[in-house]
């Protein structure tokens, strides 16, 4: 199966600054990668498919990047609200896999 | 506003069938995929399978041989039975909906959750 790494797994930063998270892929999956947001107690929300799309209400801070087999989510400016672990999942590769989370905690 | 709430019990014994329904509302089942999705406590997601409003399935090739996963539309309602549990099967369970003309990804609506705890 298609093993994603996501790194870090914990990123320590503040409300208005920028996070960087990393999805790496053990094969390719062409573009078909997205981001999930879960926070405690919730389920996964959707945040970017297809590598840079933007789900419906997901406000613009949120964006995403990459091909291949490298992949990038970004969070402008971020808000408080945004502190949570995201999670890649991709859909090239058959078994649908997903990777083992960035938690982006407040420094 | 599409919901969905999973439904079952949240204590299932050793070598026992762990059975959860998933029921829909504020759309009709047809015309999506529809899966089942896990997490252990503490840990990351597992996709288990999917199905189809016409009954086709597709299963995690690491599951395959205990899940089952069934549909009824007139209920608009779907199912996971998953057989010979043990307690590397407790984890939270997540029904979810694919977005329409996607399969395996992405799910745009999930449901809360619902913990299921294997004992011994």
């Amino acid at each position: 199966e298609n093993v994603l790494t996501q790194s870090p797994a914990t990123l320590s930063l503040s409300p208005g600054e920028t996070a960087t998270l990393s999805c790496r892929a053990s094969q390719t999956v062409s573009s078909y990668l997205g981001w999930y947001q879960q926070k405690p107690g919730q389920a996964p929300r959707l945040l970017i498919y297809d590598a840079s799309n933007r789900a419906t209400g997901i406000p613009a801070r949120f964006s995403g990047s990459g091909s291949g087999t490298d992949f990038t989510l970004t969070i402008s400016s971020l808000e408080p609200e945004d502190f949570a672990v995201y999670y890649c999942q991709q859909r090239n590769n058959w078994p649908p896999t997903f990777g083992q989370g960035t938690k982006v905690e407040i420094k | 506003q599409v919901q969905l709430q999973e439904s079952g019990p949240g204590l299932v014994k050793s070598s026992e069938t762990l059975s959860l329904t998933c029921t829909v509302s504020g759309d009709s089942i047809s015309n999506y995929y529809w899966s089942w999705i896990r997490q252990p406590p503490g840990k990351g997601l597992e996709w288990i399978g999917y199905m189809y409003y016409s009954g086709t399935t597709n299963y995690n090739p690491s599951l395959k041989s205990r899940v089952t996963i069934s549909v009824d539309t007139s209920r608009n309602q779907f199912s996971l039975k998953l057989s010979s549990v043990t307690a590397a099967d407790t984890a939270v369970y997540y029904c979810a909906r694919c977005a329409r003309g996607y399969s395996y990804g992405p799910w745009d609506y999930w449901g809360q959750g619902t913990l299921v705890t294997v004992s011994s």
